[in-house]
């Protein structure tokens, strides 16, 4: 049961190239979630999912868009990356209300660097 | 909207003493909490949960954490701490509405540094 698998782990990008995130889950859940982590800042919800078909802006969605065409994946997309987006993005996934209360799990993580 | 705040950024202690970690949150509505722990090079892990009931909850390894209504607060605490202890500790705070949970809102981290 891998859980939550994050593609690639790591990437540099130079400023103005695009790429997208992959985060694939195995667990059936309906809430899928990407997160950015800064060195003294925390994780901070960039978009979210709360079902196939559905996204919705986080705290910080400048700069990014997502998709979620399957249930079991959420992409993110850069379409022109800054410095600024260099950062570890944390994709997560859980189900919803009720059993929602078991939490969210976490990918390995994406560390991205924009040069 | 719920906010949390970690007071404390960095927490060094020595091996087998005691540690408290601080987590303070804000919401107007009733909320559930949680404790993740990250090793490094790692993602985020659920230490402990406070979901109804019981104040005092427990994690497998030794970690405690009681909600506190009244203080707003959700701390954590280990009456002895090992040098695998060390790691950064989040504090997150959840709540339920009739459209279903709402995502996580972190805190920005502890990092527990165990010496020998």
């Amino acid at each position: 049961n891998a859980g939550v698998t994050q593609t690639p782990k790591f990437r540099v990008l130079k400023t103005g190239q695009s790429m997208t995130l992959l985060c694939a889950q195995d667990m059936n859940h309906e809430y899928m979630y990407w997160y950015r982590q800064d060195p003294g800042m925390g994780l901070r919800l960039i978009h979210y999912s709360v079902g196939e078909g559905t996204t919705a802006k986080g705290e910080v969605p400048d700069g990014y868009n997502v998709s979620r065409l399957k249930k079991q994946n959420f992409l993110l997309g850069l379409e022109s990356a800054a410095p600024s987006q260099t950062s570890v993005y944390f994709c997560a996934s859980s189900y919803s209300s009720g059993q929602g209360l078991a939490g969210a799990f976490f990918g390995q993580g994406t560390r991205l660097t924009v040069v | 909207a719920q906010s949390v705040t970690q007071l404390d950024s960095q927490v060094p202690v020595f091996e087998e003493a005691p540690v408290e970690l601080r987590c303070n949150y804000s919401s107007s509505v009733s909320v559930y909490l949680f404790w993740y722990v990250q090793y490094p090079n790692q993602g985020l892990q659920l230490l402990l949960k406070y979901l109804s009931g019981s104040t005092l909850v427990k994690s497998i390894n030794g970690f405690e954490a009681e909600f506190n209504k009244s203080q707003t607060s959700f701390h954590l605490r280990k009456p002895s701490v090992h040098i695998s202890d060390t790691a950064e500790y989040f504090c997150a705070v959840s709540r339920v509405d009739l459209s279903g949970n709402t995502p996580l809102v972190f805190g920005k981290g502890t990092r527990l540094s165990v010496i020998a």
